[in-house]
Formats: C-alpha cells, sequence, structure tokens
C-alpha cells in the first residue's frame, strides 16, 4: 500500500539527547513535511522540502534538522538545542496536482 | 501572514443533532483549502479540496462550503463515529513552494 510510514510511534529521550525520527514515503511525491502538534495549537511547520538535497526552514526550526538525500526519506532531529521537545511529530508528503497532504501516524517525543 | 481561524474549538452533540463548524481565513493568494479529520494519537485524513468561492463538496454526513473569506462544514444528522478533531488548512503562495496553514481545529464530540 501507498503511504507515509513513520517511526518510532513512540520515544523517550532524556535532556541532553539527539534523537532522530524517521519518515519514509512511497507516493514518488517530491515535497516533504514535518510538523509539530501541541495541545490546543494546530499544527506548526519545522522543515519542509521540495526536491531531493534542498530544504527549508519552517515557522519553528530552531532546534531541529533535516536532511533529504532520498525521494523517499526525509529523517528529523531533535537536538539538544530544543527547549521543549515534548510533542507529536508528524511527517507529510504533498500530492501537488491537488494540494492533499498525505500525513504519517506521527511520533510522540517524551522528554524525562 | 497566513491566518486560520477554526471555531468553536469543541462542540459536543447529541446523534442526530446537525450543526456546523467555521473556518475563516487570511491569506494572500489562496490556492485552495481544506478540511481534514484527526482521529486521537493518529495523522490527519484528508476531506476535502475546496478552491474557489461557492464551491461545495459532500461526503456521507459531511458537506463543505466555501466563500471568500471563510468556510463551513456541516455535520447532517452525526453519528458517534463522526467525533473527531476536524481541522481546516489553506493552501497559498506562488511559484513552487505551497505553503499550508492549520488552525487549531475544532473537536467534535457526538453523543449516542
Amino acid at each position: 500500500d501507498g503511504g507515509i510510514t513513520q517511526s518510532p510511534k513512540y520515544l523517550f529521550r532524556k535532556e541532553g539527547q539527539n534523537v532522530t525520527l524517521s519518515c519514509e514515503q512511497n507516493l514518488n511525491h517530491d515535497a516533504m513535511y514535518w510538523y509539530r502538534q501541541d495541545p490546543g495549537q494546530g499544527l506548526r511547520l519545522i522543515y519542509y522540502s521540495q526536491i531531493v538535497n534542498d530544504f527549508q526552514k519552517g515557522d519553528i526550526a530552531e532546534g531541529y534538522s533535516v536532511s533529504r538525500e532520498k525521494k523517499e526519506s526525509f529523517p528529523l532531529t531533535v537536538t539538544s538545542a530544543q527547549k521543549n521537545p515534548t510533542a507529536f511529530y508528524l511527517c507529510a508528503s504533498l500530492a501537488t496536482n491537488t494540494g492533499e497532504l498525505f500525513f504519517g501516524e506521527g511520533s510522540r517525543l517524551t522528554v524525562l | 501572514e497566513d491566518q486560520v481561524t477554526q471555531s468553536p474549538e469543541a462542540l459536543r452533540l447529541q446523534e442526530g443533532e446537525s450543526s456546523s463548524l467555521n473556518c475563516s481565513y487570511t491569506v494572500s493568494g489562496l490556492r485552495g483549502l481544506f478540511w481534514y479529520r484527526q482521529d486521537p494519537g493518529k495523522g490527519p485524513e484528508f476531506l476535502f479540496t475546496l478552491y474557489s468561492a461557492g464551491e461545495e463538496k459532500e461526503k456521507e454526513r459531511l458537506k463543505a462550503t466555501l466563500t471568500k473569506k471563510e468556510s463551513f462544514l456541516h455535520i447532517t444528522a452525526p453519528k458517534p463515529e463522526d467525533s473527531a478533531t476536524y481541522l481546516c488548512a489553506v493552501q497559498a503562495g506562488s511559484g513552487g513552494y505551497q505553503k499550508v496553514t492549520f488552525g487549531i481545529g475544532t473537536k467534535l464530540q457526538v453523543i449516542p
């Protein structure tokens, strides 16, 4: 089945540690996105990539990093510089002909 | 700056009690308005795309409409399985980059 696969679904991290969230898609979409979702707030854009080897900061990029070495993969690293990393992270890819975003199931990160 | 405001933030309905959710927006160069459904702990799932004022889309008990400044999601005779958070998003921008801005959502609870 075509779709977006995020892993892990749940992740616990100690303060001061970096952690990488995986996002893989087999929809052949060029554009991919990372969002963060907190209670009472809408989805906020962290980073996006329109094409391989290119990515841009979103509205809340501080403390995060990404890479886009393959079309299918867009991993997100939450660094120790991110002051409040506990959140629900969503990866998505874009169907450019319709504008529809296809989302993964999300990764819930908890910093202990 | 693009803005999307959804109201109400929460809505509780009796089964069969019809109602509407509102999404008002301020964007420059609207390319599309989207409705998504999100179940707890899951990624959002696409419902509708609306491109121009006057357009309407229907799916089962849901009907989405669009004016120049807002969109409504009408729910007719809802059932408990319609309980979810409904997200509105707008896509705007020119050229290759298609920025998508989300509202905070309306959490709908349908009581049997």
